[in-house]
């Protein structure tokens, strides 16, 4: 089993659709809890990190943390076809060396 | 956020030929840089953690002579895949966390190497 799993999709929705990426993980010691946004060819880019159960908005990303149910999510309001990537989670430990761990990663396809 | 930069962002090289790959953090210092592989619509793969001023440590199944990793300052990382055949063309990207907060890595923006 994977210490992280993501459905690689791809995942298509219309303009302005609202966007549920999810990825559920084994290993309670992950603490932090990231969402990369990674463009064909490019690195990875950073979007949200949350560190606690719960919500955290920013913008028009919210990023969800359940830690008993091993889960987290990320919700894309009025989803723009800019917004067409592919979006990784990833976690990290505090033991361990502090390594990244990362999700397959979901392609997003947003059609205008 | 903080940049971090990679040089060069392809090569095309022929097999049994070395390549150096660089990765620089511009506006901030890192003891500790990581070297991912990713393959066409796969994730991330850790290859290595890179620690300037001592060796570098390898995932299980990365060989260590052949992905030659040099950290050489608090800014500058490199990897230098040895004698490189057809199956070492991937995406290779570096990452860096500013200022030991490892939940804010930032990445290069890869390097693709094709081996011929």
């Amino acid at each position: 089993q994977k210490e992280v799993e993501q459905d690689p999709g791809p995942l298509s929705v219309p303009e302005g659709a609202i966007v549920s990426l999810n990825c559920t993980y084994s290993n309670s010691a992950f603490q932090y809890f990231m969402w990369y946004r990674q463009y064909s060819r490019k690195g990875p880019e950073l979007l949200m990190y949350t560190y606690s159960s719960g919500n955290k908005e920013d913008g028009r990303f919210t990023a969800q943390v359940d830690k008993s149910s091993k889960y987290i999510s990320l919700f894309i309001r009025d989803s723009q076809p800019s917004d067409s990537a592919t979006y990784l989670c990833a976690m990290v430990s505090l033991t361990g060396g502090f390594k990244t761990i990362f999700g397959a990663g979901t392609r997003l396809f947003v059609k205008a | 956020g903080a940049v971090v930069s990679q040089h060069p962002s392809w090569v095309i090289c022929k097999s049994g030929t070395s390549v150096k790959i660089e990765c620089r953090s511009l506006d901030f210092q890192a003891t500790t840089m990581f070297w991912y592989r990713q393959f066409p619509k796969q994730s991330l793969m850790l290859m290595a953690t890179s620690n300037e001023g001592s060796k570098a440590t390898y995932e299980q199944g990365v060989e260590k002579d052949k992905f030659l990793i040099n950290h050489a300052s608090l800014t500058l990382s490199t990897l230098t895949v040895t004698s490189a055949h057809p199956e070492d063309s991937s995406f290779y990207i570096c990452s860096a966390p500013q200022a030991g907060v490892y939940n804010e890595q930032f990445f290069g923006p890869g390097t693709r190497l094709t081996v011929l």
